[in-house]
């Protein structure tokens, strides 16, 4: 089954300082891979969403950018943060097939002060 | 816009009763339904998925899908306070939405003991 590990659980960071997070899969080959923002009493948003290495689609315009170096390894950036970037951030992937179930990893808790 | 509408509630209900939760979708051409879980401060966690027209059931849970009505609704069986968390209903449209999932908004369900 597939295992979605994210790093870091909570993030504390200055407005204007970049942002790395990290997302990486277990048991699954060729995944299709999702980063998801929920803001504070609100739904999920999908920020990008990728079918294979280096092959990044964008939801929304924003101040955030992402990557895909490997199969299994999913990063959002941002070269300078703003306090609207704030917000639980959801790396999520499925088996590639159509209508495969998401499966999210823990999830990482952004507050840029 | 592809949108997916839920009561935000909070829905309250006594331990043992039976919890349903709806969900109505606006694209029509969507093919796959699936009902998350999510605890306070956690990632979201599948609990039911659904293709088909009709019932599915799994344990104290049963997904309930008509398309004509653009609907799916989630009955929760002999409700416990472990229950009390937020779900969401999520649709995939198939085909070329490489496993793209809209969110509803969530629904708050609160078991009281």
């Amino acid at each position: 089954s597939q295992t979605i590990h994210q790093w870091p659980a909570t993030l504390v960071q200055p407005v204007g300082s970049p942002l790395s997070l990290e997302c990486t899969v277990e048991g699954t080959s060729n995944p299709n891979l999702y980063w998801y923002r929920q803001a504070a009493g609100r739904g999920l948003q999908l920020l990008f969403y990728s079918i294979g290495i280096d092959q990044i689609s964008s939801e929304v315009p924003q101040n955030l950018s992402a990557s895909r170096p490997q199969d299994r390894q999913f990063i959002l950036s941002s070269k300078k943060l703003l306090l609207s970037d704030s917000g639980f951030y959801l790396c999520a992937g499925t088996g590639g097939m159509t209508n495969s179930p998401l499966h999210f990893g823990n999830g990482t808790r952004l507050t840029v002060t | 816009q592809k949108e997916v509408e839920q009561n935000s509630g909070p829905l309250s209900v006594p331990e043992g009763a039976i919890a349903s939760l709806n969900c109505t979708y606006s694209d029509r051409g969507s093919q796959s339904f699936f009902w998350y879980r999510q605890y306070s401060g956690k990632s979201p966690e599948l609990i039911m998925f659904i293709y088909s027209n009709g019932d599915k059931e799994d344990g104290r849970f049963t997904a309930q899908l008509n398309k004509a009505s653009q609907y799916v609704s989630l009955l929760i069986r002999d409700s416990q306070p472990s229950d009390s968390a937020t779900y969401l209903c999520a649709v995939n449209a198939g085909g070329t939405s490489y496993g793209k999932l809209t969110f509803g908004q969530g629904t708050i369900l609160t078991v009281h003991p």
